[in-house]
């Protein structure tokens, strides 16, 4: 069964820092990545998707993806205390695009 | 944005009890998914249903059974709750199935089997 494997498990950053967070899937077939954002008692919310090589940016949030190595980071600049959240990487193939297999998550801390 | 409701928010079931959760979602959505979370293992997939009156098998389906009466609801069923279903337990929909749906979560409910 495909794997999503998530590190670190936990990042602590100063407020105004760059938080960088990692995402690999063992699934060859895998084409398609997610990040959702969970606060802490809420519900997964997505932030940012990714289907082709390279780099997409948002506001302070800029995702990679290497689809050779099927690595994908996700990198938050000016890191805010509101961004302190577990964060949730997902994939899925491209004949079940319906299926997301999540990783265990990374916990982010942003310290004020 | 996608409106998906859950009922309860919070239960405690004995061991061996039938539990039902339920989701409601107002957005025409076809797609209806049901994860659940545990520390340490992110969200699995449990049952998903693409179309009302049908519901397909997803990760870890073994234990719990679904309904789709209609588009708008999709039901999670526990006929023999275990201590191994303490979870929190999350309704999802998509407007598709296809690659470029993002998937809308539900607040959760909070299940604890004593």
């Amino acid at each position: 069964q495909q794997k999503v494997q998530q590190s670190p498990e936990s990042l602590i950053v100063p407020e105004g820092g760059m938080a960088s967070l990692n995402c690999t899937s063992s699934d060859r077939n895998v084409d398609y990545f997610w990040w959702y954002r969970q606060h802490s008692g809420k519900s997964p919310k997505m932030l940012m998707s990714i289907f082709s090589n390279g780099e997409k940016e948002e506001g302070r949030f800029t995702v990679h993806l290497n689809k050779a190595s099927l690595h994908t980071s996700l990198h938050i600049r000016d890191s805010q205390p509101s961004d302190s959240a577990l964060y949730l990487c997902a994939a899925s193939t491209s004949n079940m695009g319906y299926k997301l297999t999540f990783g265990t998550g990374t916990s982010l801390l942003v310290d004020p | 944005e996608a409106a998906v409701t859950q009922s309860p928010r919070s239960k405690v079931a004995v061991t061996g009890g039938k539990v039902t959760l339920s989701c409601h979602q107002t957005n025409n959505h076809d797609y209806m998914y049901w994860y659940r979370q545990d520390t340490g293992h992110g969200l699995r997939l449990i049952h998903y249903s693409y179309v009302a009156d049908s519901t397909e098998k997803g990760d870890i389906p073994d234990g719990y059974k679904a309904s789709r009466p209609s588009q708008e609801n999709f039901s999670l069923i526990l006929e023999l709750a275990s201590l191994s279903q303490t979870a929190v337990y999350f309704c999802a929909s998509s407007v598709t199935g296809d690659n470029y749906a993002e998937q809308f979560f539900g607040p959760g409910t909070r299940l604890t089997v004593l």
